[in-house]
């Protein structure tokens, strides 16, 4: 167990709807980041949170943002939901935002999108 | 052509085996490379951590990196059933905050 915890396990929601996703860190750990991981595929950075400013975003669209609070837990909004949104969303702390830092993963979120 | 690609596809071996599995990537800027298990409905957890190139070896598990050639590749000794999992390649840069994944390699160890 890493110590990174995610809530809820599984959602399901419908098209055009919002959902919120939850994180808590590893204890002493500033970074969080967020990945999206399709059935069959490897994990797709979405971004990476870093003392509450966002510290590098990949290739998906601004209805996927987050936050991340004083405590270093963190939060997914994606709005506008759609059917391509199902996946298993994984966030992962780390010590600080650099590359030679490992980063643990939590157990993810699973979401359906109907 | 996608950044990190991995082989082989789905692997199905008996018990004792030896499994090799092996990514290859473009970004020279990649200095830190790792390997992680994920066991199906879970999230990934780190197996092996090499910076640069070089070999590096933790029980039955070697993992191995070859930056000239942008290969990367983890050796697995005597299977166990218990290594049935994916196994996800990722790297990463220096100044680089995110992993970069392979899509994965499904392994089952039949008994």
């Amino acid at each position: 167990e890493t110590g990174v915890t995610q809530s809820p396990t599984h959602l399901i929601k419908t098209r055009g709807q919002q959902v919120t996703l939850r994180c808590s860190s590893q204890s002493g750990h500033n970074t969080v980041s967020w990945y999206q991981q399709a059935l069959g595929q490897g994990p797709q950075f979405i971004f990476q949170y870093y003392r509450e400013e966002e510290n590098g975003r990949g290739n998906f669209p601004p209805r996927f943002s987050g936050l991340q609070f004083p405590n270093y837990s963190s939060e997914l909004n994606v709005n506008a939901l759609e059917l391509d949104d199902s996946a298993l969303y994984l966030c992962a702390s780390s010590l600080e935002a650099s590359g030679r830092d490992t980063q643990y993963f939590g157990p993810g979120t699973r979401l359906t999108v109907l | 052509q996608k950044e990190v690609e991995q082989d082989p596809g789905p692997l199905s071996v008996p018990e004792g085996a030896i499994v090799s599995l092996n990514c290859t990537y473009s970004n020279s800027a990649f200095q830190y490379f790792m390997w992680y298990r994920q066991y199906s409905r879970k999230g990934p957890e780190l197996l092996m951590y090499t910076y640069s190139s070089g070999n590096k070896e933790d029980g039955r598990f070697t993992a191995q990196v070859d930056k000239s050639s942008k290969y990367i590749s983890l050796f697995i000794r005597d299977s166990q059933p218990s290594d049935s999992a994916t196994y996800l390649c990722a790297m990463t840069g220096g100044s680089n905050y995110k992993l970069t994944f392979g899509k994965g390699t499904l392994l089952t160890v039949n008994p």
